[in-house]
């Protein structure tokens, strides 16, 4: 079992809709949580990170940690065409050698 | 101009074959690493390296060399190019004192090996 799952989809939902992207894990070492947004043919890109367990709002993204369950997720409300995206998890552990561990990916189309 | 570039960005070798990828950067940043993505696999880590004299294996270093030439270049070499090292591959880059080590990528370079 690896460290970090996500089901890779795809996950197709038409605009406007909430989309939850989720991961479970089983470090119990794991404090950053993030989550990473890659478009076609380009390298993923940090979208949002949490420290510990909670919840993290950004405009459309909220991200959710509940390190009792081990279970993170990210909410895109009012979701849109330019949404459409691969979103990795990622997390690590606290202190300076920790490297992230990723997700497989999910891929997220959104149609209009 | 992008903080992080990799060269080629597509590349078409046979079996057998040398070859090397390049990474640069202009972040300033002391940490790079080398993953490659695989459909259905996600991201896996290859090498890394925290300083110019500090070079360590990834989860999946076998059949690969790097290289780090200065602070702002690495470099990943494939001695000898077998066809499962087709994949898309990714320099990487973060800060020391990063928040959960945040990971700046590259462009990323498309490898097929035939």
């Amino acid at each position: 079992q690896k460290e970090v799952e996500q089901d890779p989809g795809p996950l197709s939902v038409p605009e406007g809709a909430i989309v939850s992207l989720n991961c479970t894990y089983s470090n119990s070492a794991f404090q950053y949580f993030m989550w990473y947004r890659q478009y076609s043919r380009k390298g993923p890109e940090l979208l949002m990170y949490t420290y510990s367990s909670g919840n993290k709002e950004d405009g459309r993204f909220t991200a959710q940690v509940d390190k009792s369950s081990k279970y993170i997720s990210l909410f895109i409300r009012d979701s849109q065409p330019s949404d459409s995206a691969t979103y990795l998890c990622a997390m690590s552990g606290s202190g300076g050698s920790y490297i992230p561990t990723f997700g497989r990916g999910t891929s997220l189309i959104v149609h209009p | 101009d992008a903080d992080v570039t990799q060269t080629p960005r597509n590349r078409i070798t046979k079996t057998g074959k040398r070859i090397m990828l390049e990474c640069s950067q202009t972040k300033g940043h002391d940490r790079m690493y080398w993953y490659r993505q695989d459909p259905g696999l996600g991201l896996r880590l290859i090498y890394y390296s925290f300083d110019v004299k500090d070079i360590n294996k990834g989860e999946i270093s076998d059949g690969y060399s790097v290289s780090r030439q200065a602070q702002a270049k690495f470099s990943l070499s494939l001695e000898s190019a077998i066809p499962n090292q087709t994949a898309l591959y990714f320099c990487a880059t973060s800060a020391l004192d990063s928040p959960g080590d945040e990971q700046f990528f590259g462009p990323g370079t498309r490898l097929t090996v035939l």
